[in-house]
C-alpha cells in the first residue's frame, strides 16, 4: 500500500539558514511525489511535483526537491529561509488520481 | 472568482446535529476529494467521487455522507456530529484528463463540534 513519511514533526531553523525536510515513501510503481505547503488558516499550496526525468526539481519560492529511487526519499531543501516560509509542510504520493499524505512537518523560523 | 471554495470557513454546531459544508470548483475537474486535518495524522480522505453521481469512500468514511448531482459540487454531510469529528475540513480537485496532476485545495472549514 501507498504510504508517505514525514519523520520530523517540528523543525526550528534560524532565518538565512538552510533547511531540508525529510520524506519517505513507500509505492509499488514509478511514484508521482508532491510537496504542499499549507501556511496558518490557508489551504495547500502546491510546492513543486515530481512526475519523471531530471530527479532535481525546483519548485516555487525558492524550494527545490530530489528524488532518490534507492533511498525511497523525496526531500524539500531551501538554501536560506526566509521567516515567511514558517508553515507547515505535507509531503504527498500520487496514485492516478487518488493522493496520499504524510503528516507534515511544522517549520518554525526563528529570526 | 475561480478555483475552489468551500463554505463556511468556520462552524460550531451541537452534538448529534446534522450540518452540511459546501464545496464548489470552476474549473470542471472530474476528481473531488474530502479529507480532514487532524494534528499528528496530517490528512485523511474521507470521501471521493471521480465524477458526477459517482463516490467512493476513503481512509475515514464513517459519520460522514457525500453527494454529488453535479460536477462542481460536492457536499459533505455530518448526519449527526459528534465531538470527534470537530476538524479542519478540506475539499480538493483534480483533473483527471491530465495524467498524474496535483490537487487544488481549498481554503477549509474549521467546525468545532461542542
Amino acid at each position: 500500500a501507498q504510504s508517505v513519511t514525514q519523520p520530523d514533526i517540528h523543525i526550528t531553523v534560524s532565518e538565512g539558514a538552510s533547511l531540508e525536510l525529510r520524506c519517505n515513501y513507500s509505492y509499488g510503481a514509478t511514484p508521482y511525489l508532491f510537496w504542499y505547503v499549507q501556511s496558518p488558516g490557508q489551504g495547500l499550496q502546491l510546492l513543486l511535483k515530481y512526475f519523471s526525468g531530471d530527479t532535481l526539481v525546483q519548485g516555487i519560492k525558492g524550494f527545490e526537491a530530489e528524488f532518490k529511487r534507492s533511498q525511497s526519499s523525496f526531500n524539500l531543501r531551501k538554501p536560506s529561509v526566509h521567516w515567511s516560509d514558517a508553515a507547515e509542510y505535507f509531503c504527498a504520493v500520487g496514485d492516478g488520481n487518488q493522493f496520499y499524505f504524510g503528516t507534515g512537518t511544522s517549520l518554525t523560523v526563528i529570526p | 472568482d475561480a478555483g475552489i471554495t468551500q463554505s463556511p470557513r468556520y462552524k460550531i454546531t451541537e452534538t448529534g446535529r446534522q450540518v452540511t459544508l459546501m464545496c464548489h470548483q470552476t474549473w470542471s475537474h472530474s476528481y473531488m476529494f474530502w479529507y480532514r486535518q487532524d494534528l499528528g495524522h496530517g490528512l485523511r480522505l474521507i470521501y471521493y467521487s471521480a465524477a458526477a453521481d459517482i463516490t467512493d469512500k476513503g481512509e475515514v468514511p464513517d459519520g460522514y455522507v457525500v453527494s454529488r448531482s453535479k460536477t462542481e459540487n460536492f457536499p459533505l454531510t455530518l448526519e449527526s456530529a459528534t465531538r470527534s469529528q470537530t476538524s479542519v475540513y478540506f475539499c480538493a480537485s483534480s483533473d483527471a484528463t491530465v495524467m498524474n496532476t496535483e490537487a487544488f485545495f481549498g481554503q477549509g472549514t474549521r467546525l468545532t463540534v461542542v
